[in-house]
């Protein structure tokens, strides 16, 4: 059964760099049909979506967020993660990984899988 | 890329049919077949119900369908029960392998 959990530092400091990891059990992330995402919830808000992954690198970020935004993937441990720079209180939130696909015959450019969330608070 | 609309909140009673709606542009629902919707509880993650308009994963009940029209989504719920109290969000694709996430309707079961 494929499973997604998001680990990282649940505190960060405001101007340094927010960075979290998700471990996929269950599945190879080297899969050819899922793309890898990174979705946040700031608390008592709605969800906004961050980045997506594929396992040989490349990345879609959102436009908004871009400047500060970095994902990474490493076949080796099953894993992708995200890097998000000059964080401030804003940025405080519940990040949640999942995946979606871009192929037809899955659920097309939905989220089917999604991780607990992991919460990070941005405080000094 | 701002976020789709969505009411803040809608209610029914037991019984009833509600829909929730999910203004785009024509820059991502207007332009794609590629909307879905989830079910959220607090604490917890999302949960996908509809996915390309109108389609259902499995073990989704027939109570719940979606349909689009022009730059408009809506889920619609019908036979409503008290379980299906929760937080409904949108999404869309949006062009350039991007999405975009609607701001969420809170449903309350009278």
């Amino acid at each position: 059964q494929l499973q997604l959990r998001e680990s990282g530092p649940g505190l960060v400091k405001p101007s340094e760099t927010l960075s979290l990891s998700c471990t996929v059990s269950g599945a190879s992330i080297s899969s050819t049909s899922y793309y890898w995402d990174w979705i946040r919830q700031p608390p008592g808000k709605g969800l906004e979506w961050i980045a997506s992954i594929y396992y040989t690198g490349t990345t879609y970020y959102n436009p908004s967020l871009k400047s500060r935004v970095t994902a990474s993937v490493d076949t080796s441990k099953n894993q992708f993660s995200l890097k998000l720079s000059s964080v401030t209180a804003a940025d405080t939130a519940v990040y949640y990984c999942a995946r979606h696909s871009p192929v037809s015959g899955s659920y097309l450019w939905a989220f089917d899988i999604w991780g607990q969330g992991a919460l990070v608070t941005v405080s000094s | 890329q701002s976020a789709l609309t969505q009411p803040a909140s809608v209610s029914g009673s037991p019984g009833q049919s509600i829909t929730i709606s999910c203004s785009g542009t024509s820059s991502d629902v207007g332009s794609y077949k590629f909307v879905s919707w989830y079910q959220q509880y607090p604490g917890k993650a999302p949960k996908l119900m509809i996915y390309e308009v109108s389609k259902r994963p499995s073990g989704v009940s027939d109570r719940f369908a979606g349909s689009k029209s022009g730059t408009t989504a809506s889920l619609t719920i019908s036979g409503l029960r008290a379980e299906d109290e929760a937080d409904y969000y949108c999404c869309s694709y949006a062009g350039s392998s991007t999405l975009i996430f609607g701001g969420g309707t809170k449903l309350t079961v009278l």
